[in-house]
C-alpha cells in the first residue's frame, strides 16, 4: 500500500513565505506531484518532481528527497489568494497514477 | 486546446435512488480516464481508472460503476445510492503513455444523498 502523510491545517501571514511538507511511503515510486484546490474546485496542477532537488517555478518552489521519502512545497510572497487546499499526491507502478494525500489547508491572513 | 466537462455539478439524492454523472473531453485523443471521489476531510480516492474504450480498473470494492463507451466519455453510476456515497466527485483525464503527465480535473459534481 501507499501512505501519504501532510499537515491538516496551516496558517500565514500575506507576503510571508510558507512551507508545507509531505512525506510518503510507497513502493516503485515513480514521482511526486502538488496541485492547489480551492474550495469548491477542482484542483489544479502546481509541479512535479521526479528528481532529488529544487524545481522553482515563480513564487512557488517544490523540493523532492527521494531518499527521506520528503517533499515540501515552499511559497513565497504570500497573497490572501493562495489561501486553498494542497494536494500531495505520489505515483508509484507500472500505471503511473497518482495517490493523494488529504491535503494541507492554508489560510492567509491579513 | 483540451477541455474537460463533468455533470450535474450539483445534485440531491433520496438514499436507494440511480445515480449518473457523465464526463467528456474534448480536444485530445485516447486519454487516460479517471473517477475520483473527495469526502469530506478526506483525501482525493481513485474510484476508477479508463485506458481505453470499455477497458476499466476499480480501485475501491463499492456500489459504484463506471463505463467508458466512447474514447473520450466516462459515466459514473450507480443502481442505488447509500448515504455513505454522498461527496465532491470528480472526473480527470491525462495523456495516454506519458507516464509523468498531469491529471486535468473536471469541474466537480457534489453528491448528497438523503
Amino acid at each position: 500500500g501507499q501512505n501519504i502523510d501532510q499537515p491538516t491545517e496551516m496558517t500565514a501571514t500575506e507576503g510571508a513565505i510558507v512551507q508545507i511538507n509531505c512525506t510518503y511511503q510507497t513502493s516503485g515510486f515513480n514521482g511526486l506531484f502538488w496541485y492547489q484546490q480551492h474550495a469548491g474546485e477542482a484542483p489544479t496542477f502546481l509541479s512535479y518532481n521526479v528528481l532529488d532537488g529544487l524545481e522553482e517555478k515563480g513564487r512557488f518552489s517544490s523540493f523532492l528527497s527521494r531518499s527521506k521519502g520528503y517533499s515540501y512545497l515552499l511559497l513565497k510572497e504570500l497573497q490572501m489568494k493562495d489561501s486553498a487546499s494542497y494536494l500531495c499526491a505520489a505515483s508509484s507502478g507500472g500505471s503511473y497514477i497518482p495517490t493523494f494525500g488529504r491535503g494541507t489547508s492554508l489560510i492567509v491572513h491579513p | 486546446s483540451q477541455t474537460i466537462h463533468q455533470w450535474p455539478a450539483t445534485l440531491v439524492q433520496p438514499v436507494g435512488s440511480p445515480l449518473s454523472l457523465e464526463c467528456t473531453v474534448e480536444g485530445t485523443s485516447n486519454p487516460n480516464l479517471y473517477w475520483y471521489r473527495q469526502a469530506a476531510g478526506r483525501g482525493l480516492q481513485l474510484l476508477f481508472y479508463s485506458v481505453g474504450i470499455g477497458q476499466i480498473s476499480s480501485e475501491v470494492p463499492q456500489n459504484l460503476s463506471a463505463s467508458r463507451p466512447q474514447d473520450r466519455q466516462f459515466i459514473l453510476s450507480s443502481k442505488k445510492l447509500l448515504l455513505s456515497d454522498s461527496g465532491f466527485y470528480l472526473c480527470a483525464w491525462s495523456v495516454r503513455d506519458y507516464a509523468t503527465g498531469e491529471l486535468f480535473f473536471g469541474e466537480g459534481s457534489r453528491l448528497t444523498v438523503l
